[in-house]
């Protein structure tokens, strides 16, 4: 099992920026797809980004299409999730997922807050 | 984006069964055996229970079972515990713009 650590939730203004954090535990993170998947208040589970091992491989889903970037450094264990142009519909828990084979996820951080608001 | 659509609530006795069904289309549930079902507890992060339709992680419980047909898949919980009470989600691989998509979950109710 691999443990999965979000940070860089908060507070930000609609049309705002913010980079959220993913830092695993171990170097072997960098043998799996990471995935970001994002719940809102009271709400399910909504499938966000992905990207592959080296990073060349990256997939959005359409809401945040050309307002979110998924990258990695494989050096430091880490994936990022860069949210730009955000709105309020983007207020939620963001959950960080280790990818498995049978395309399950497989370990999941804590998550992190993001809450957008004027 | 549509989602897989479960139903809303199911409850049972300890020591009942109680099955979840999860509802697809032929760009995903009935085209790939890559259905998956996460339990979550509240105010916690979801935790895997099967995958690739009928498989266990390690250290699930063998109470818990998944099966599919056509483009249903379903989650069964035999001899329910208390524990048992959670909201469940399924996920499928997606053919098209969105590889993947969860279900619109379902709490299940430990009476």
């Amino acid at each position: 099992e691999v443990q999965l650590v979000e940070s860089g939730g908060g507070l930000v203004q609609p049309g705002g920026s913010l980079r959220l954090s993913c830092a695993a535990s171990e170097s072997t993170i960098n043998r799996y797809w990471i995935y970001w998947v994002r719940q809102a208040p009271g709400k399910g589970l909504v499938w966000v980004s992905r990207i592959g091992y080296d990073g060349r491989s990256t997939d959005y889903a359409d809401s945040v299409k050309g307002r979110f970037t998924i990258s990695r450094d494989n050096g430091r264990n880490t994936v990022y999730l860069q949210m730009n142009s955000v709105r309020v519909e983007d207020t939620a828990v963001y959950y960080c997922l280790r990818g498995g084979a049978n395309y399950q996820f497989d370990d999941w951080g804590q998550g992190t807050l993001v809450t957008v608001s004027s | 984006q549509s989602a897989l659509t479960q139903p809303a609530s199911v409850s049972g006795s300890p020591g009942q069964s109680i099955t979840i069904s999860c509802t697809g289309s032929s760009n995903d549930v009935a085209s790939y055996n890559f259905v998956s079902w996460y339990q979550q507890h509240p105010g916690k992060a979801p935790k895997l229970v099967i995958f690739g339709v009928t498989n266990r992680p390690s250290g699930i419980s063998n109470r818990f079972s998944g099966s599919k047909f056509g483009n249903r898949a379903s989650l069964t919980i035999s001899g329910l515990q208390a524990d048992d009470e959670a909201d469940y989600y399924c996920s499928s691989y997606r053919s098209g713009n969105t590889p993947y998509v969860f279900g619109t979950g379902t709490k299940v109710t430990v009476l």
